[in-house]
């Protein structure tokens, strides 16, 4: 059974940095491009970030970019998210998400998510 | 980035009805459309894939239709666990997009 585990979330002053964790399992996770989506409270779903198998390419929302990093450790089979710089706009739950297909954009499995706040 | 633009917001509607929501993406998408379903506090859940495609699981009253910008996501007779929230989704081209969302509530 394929299972997704967010952690890492929490309260952050305007400013300041978190790392997200998902750990992954009941797949090979290397074989996977694997992404985050976001969803404001209230609001809808918002994409991230995503990084290919081998973590050689990774792709982020103009929002985010030169603030958030996306890695992986393929021998932890886990998923990462720094996020710096964070700002009132980035408070939402944070998803990570398999695709459907080794290197597609259909997210076929989804975390339970983890709830970053970002207020002073 | 391609816009994801779906109606209604929101519907209200009985157990047994037939319901149609409908995404239309601001550029051709060929068929790289899929929906989502999803429950307050709980993650989305993939329904249909490229358009048309059933997820497997998924009760076959759910269907998708329609190719370039123009999508339909059908529930031929709506069931009590289908009260949620629906998404479209483009996966043709990054920054992958969603719609906004349509709540179907009960009547």
């Amino acid at each position: 059974e394929v299972q997704l585990v967010e952690s890492g979330g929490g309260l952050v002053r305007p400013g300041g940095s978190l790392r997200l964790s998902c750990a992954a399992s009941g797949f090979t996770f290397s074989n996977y491009w694997m992404h985050w989506v976001r969803q404001p409270p209230g609001k809808g779903l918002l994409w991230v970030s995503r990084i290919n198998a081998v973590g050689s390419t990774t792709d982020y929302a103009d929002s985010v970019k030169g603030r958030f990093t996306i890695s992986r450790d393929n021998a932890k089979n886990t998923l990462y998210l720094q996020m710096n710089s964070l700002r009132a706009e980035d408070t939402a739950v944070y998803y990570c998400a398999r695709v459907k297909v080794l290197t597609g954009t259909t997210f076929e499995f989804w975390g339970q998510g983890t709830l970053v706040t970002v207020s002073s | 980035d391609i816009q994801m633009t779906q109606s209604p917001s929101s519907l209200s509607a009985s157990a047994g009805d037939r319901v149609t929501i409908t995404c239309r993406a601001g550029q051709t998408i060929f068929n790289y459309l899929t929906w989502y379903q999803q429950k307050p506090g709980k993650a989305p859940k993939l329904l249909i894939y490229e358009a048309s495609s059933l997820q497997g699981g998924v009760p076959s009253r759910f269907s998708g239709s329609g190719s370039g910008t123009d999508f339909t996501l059908t529930i031929s007779s709506l069931q009590p666990e289908d009260f949620a929230t629906y998404y479209c989704q483009q996966s043709y081209t990054a920054p992958w997009t969603f719609g906004q969302g349509t709540k179907v509530e009960i009547k």
